[in-house]
Order: C-alpha cells, then sequence, then structure tokens
C-alpha cells in the first residue's frame, strides 16, 4: 500500500534560518506531489505542485523553494525564514490529476 | 483561486443528518467535484467525489444538481468526530494542480 513520510512533525526556527521540510512517499511510482500551507485560521493554500522529476511549478511568489530530487522525495526549502512563514506545512501526493490526494500528517512550523 | 464557494460554517446536532452546500457555477464538463475534510491540526482527509451522477460510500453521500452548477454532502447520521472543516473542490482533467478554497467549519451539537 501507498504512504506517505513526512517530517519533522514540528519546527521550531529563529527568523533568517534556513529550513527544510522533506516530504517522501513509497509504494507508487510517479506520482503528483504537492505542498500546501495552512496560516493560523486559513484555508490551504497550494505552494508548489510536481508531476515529475525536477518539474516543479510555483503558486505562490515567496522566499520559499521547493526541489525533487527522486521520484519520490519532495523538498520544500527556505534560505531565511521569515515570521510570516510560521504555519502548518502539508505534503500531498496523486497518482495523476483525476484521484484523490492523500496527505502527510504535517509540520508545524514556528518562526520566532 | 477556487473555484467553488461554501458557507463558512454551519451546525448539526448529533445523529441528524449534515448537509453540506457547494457552488461551483462555473464548472465545465471535464471537471469533477471531490470532497474532502479536515480534522484540526491533522491532513486533509479525502471523502467522496464525483462528476454527474449522485455518489455515496461508506462515509458520506454526494448529489449534484443536473446542470452541476452545485452540489451537496450529506453525512447521513452525523457524529462528534465529523467536526471539521470541510473543502469542496472543482478538478479537471487538464489540471495537476489541486486549489483549496476556505471550506466550511462543521460544528457537531452534542
Amino acid at each position: 500500500s501507498q504512504t506517505i513520510h513526512q517530517w519533522p512533525a514540528t519546527l521550531v526556527q529563529p527568523v533568517g534560518s534556513p529550513l527544510s521540510l522533506e516530504c517522501t512517499v513509497e509504494g507508487t511510482s510517479n506520482p503528483n506531489l504537492y505542498w500546501y500551507r495552512q496560516a493560523a485560521g486559513r484555508g490551504l493554500q497550494l505552494l508548489f505542485y510536481s508531476v515529475g522529476i525536477g518539474q516543479i511549478s510555483s503558486e505562490v511568489p515567496q522566499n520559499l523553494s521547493a526541489s525533487r530530487p527522486q521520484d519520490r522525495q519532495f523538498i520544500l526549502s527556505s534560505k531565511k525564514l521569515l515570521l510570516s512563514d510560521s504555519g502548518f506545512y502539508l505534503c500531498a501526493w496523486s497518482v495523476d490529476r483525476n484521484t484523490e490526494a492523500f496527505f502527510g500528517q504535517g509540520t508545524r512550523l514556528t518562526v520566532v | 483561486d477556487a473555484k467553488t464557494t461554501q458557507p463558512p460554517s454551519m451546525d448539526c446536532a448529533e445523529g441528524r443528518a449534515a448537509n453540506l452546500p457547494c457552488n461551483h457555477s462555473t464548472i465545465s464538463g471535464n471537471e469533477y467535484v471531490y470532497w474532502y475534510r479536515q480534522i484540526h491540526s491533522q491532513g486533509p482527509q479525502y471523502i467522496i467525489h464525483g462528476l454527474k451522477n449522485n455518489e455515496t460510500n461508506e462515509m458520506a453521500s454526494l448529489i449534484i444538481t443536473e446542470d452541476r452548477k452545485s452540489s451537496t454532502l450529506i453525512l447521513p447520521h452525523a457524529t462528534l468526530r465529523d467536526t471539521a472543516v470541510y473543502y469542496c473542490i472543482v478538478i479537471s482533467y487538464r489540471d495537476d494542480k489541486i486549489i483549496f478554497g476556505k471550506g466550511t467549519r462543521l460544528h457537531i451539537l452534542p
């Protein structure tokens, strides 16, 4: 069966520090991968999505970036965190555009 | 931008049916209607999806109007564990991305 792993579960980082969140999927090949962010009291905002290795589409201009170095690995990064980067970050995968997406358990990031 | 409109919040008594509406007036013929829910501090959970016909599974029923401009998610016997934010999403064959709106916060009242 397919599973999605996302870590860490919680993270507290100082302003200006770098960020790296990792997401891996098991049990499937060539999944669509997604990074979402949920700020406090707001809905889910799509940040990046990827349909294949090295293919990244950005939805919202910001100081975050994403990479897909391997088929089932999706990484969210920042060189310098801002206070406004605090939120709940979710990784998700889907087989293709027409099937449901499955979400990881999320990373709660607090920038202090 | 999200292609759907949902009420921000709803209340439902425990044991009663919860009917959550969604408007998607600009939906096109090849677009599906998906429903997810997100319980506090967890990742969203898939509930059901449909194209034209009404659908039912072990979690819920999905009623899509004949013109497909709106739909209703029905939780037949709501329990306290159904308290969550429910998202209605429209996805097409051409879309690789899944965009969520603000959803409906459903409160189940004991």
